[in-house]
């Protein structure tokens, strides 16, 4: 079936550090990728998307690009920030009616000054 | 803006007894999820709902039971709540899905079962 796989973490960088943090997809058809955040305390909130095959979304300086042939999503900041500790979640929609979210596991990021 | 409303954002339940937990969405969406969130398990999908009176089970539906009588209000049921349902339960909310069509989540409910 469907699924998603992010690099497990913890990720521990310090401020002003590249992040990147991996996500690949299996589906059938043509899903929509996803970048979700949560800060501590609170629900998800969408990052940032793509709907198509080299699309890119950006969004707060994160990017991501929809790489079909390696069935990837990954998300990189150039200069992260204190302000950016979370948990980074990839999910994919099939865009198909009576269908969920498929979520990946969750990657924490914590930063440092 | 898109809200999602839990009712509780912190809940102490005894075991054996029945919770509800409530979520309103104020954006005439027709599906609406319940998710249960774990550390090192991420998010996982007990039930959802694509319309009024519908209902799918998701990946982790034992023990739960849900309830959408009205378009925009859905909960989630522990009939008898057990020690192994002490989590963070997150409700969502999107439209018919689409070509990127996002799903919207609340605050998210931490129950503890005692």
């Amino acid at each position: 079936g469907d699924s998603v796989t992010q690099m497990e973490g913890p990720v521990t960088l310090s401020e002003e550090a590249f992040l990147t943090i991996n996500c690949t997809y299996t589906a059938t058809g043509y899903p929509s990728l996803f970048w979700y955040v949560q800060y501590p305390g609170e629900g998800l909130q969408l990052l940032l998307k793509a709907t198509k095959a080299d699309d890119k979304g950006s969004n707060k300086g994160f990017e991501a690009t929809y790489r079909k042939e390696t069935t990837s999503f990954h998300l990189e900041k150039g200069s992260v920030q204190v302000s950016d500790s979370a948990v980074y979640f990839c999910a994919l929609s099939t865009n198909q009616a009576g269908t969920a979210l498929i979520f990946g596991k969750g990657t924490t990021l914590s930063v440092s000054s | 803006d898109v809200k999602v409303t839990q009712s509780s954002r912190y809940l102490v339940k005894r075991t054996g007894e029945k919770v509800f937990l409530e979520c309103v969405q104020d954006m005439d969406h027709e599906n609406m999820f319940w998710y249960r969130q774990d550390p090192g398990l991420g998010l996982r999908l007990i039930y959802f709902s694509y319309d009024v009176k519908m209902k799918e089970k998701g990946d982790i539906p034992e023990g739960y039971s849900v309830s959408r009588e009205k378009k925009e209000r859905f909960s989630l049921i522990l009939e008898s709540a057990s020690t192994n349902q002490t989590s963070m339960y997150l409700c969502a909310s999107s439209s018919q899905p689409q070509l990127g069509t996002e799903a919207f989540f609340g605050q998210g409910t931490r129950l503890t079962v005692v």
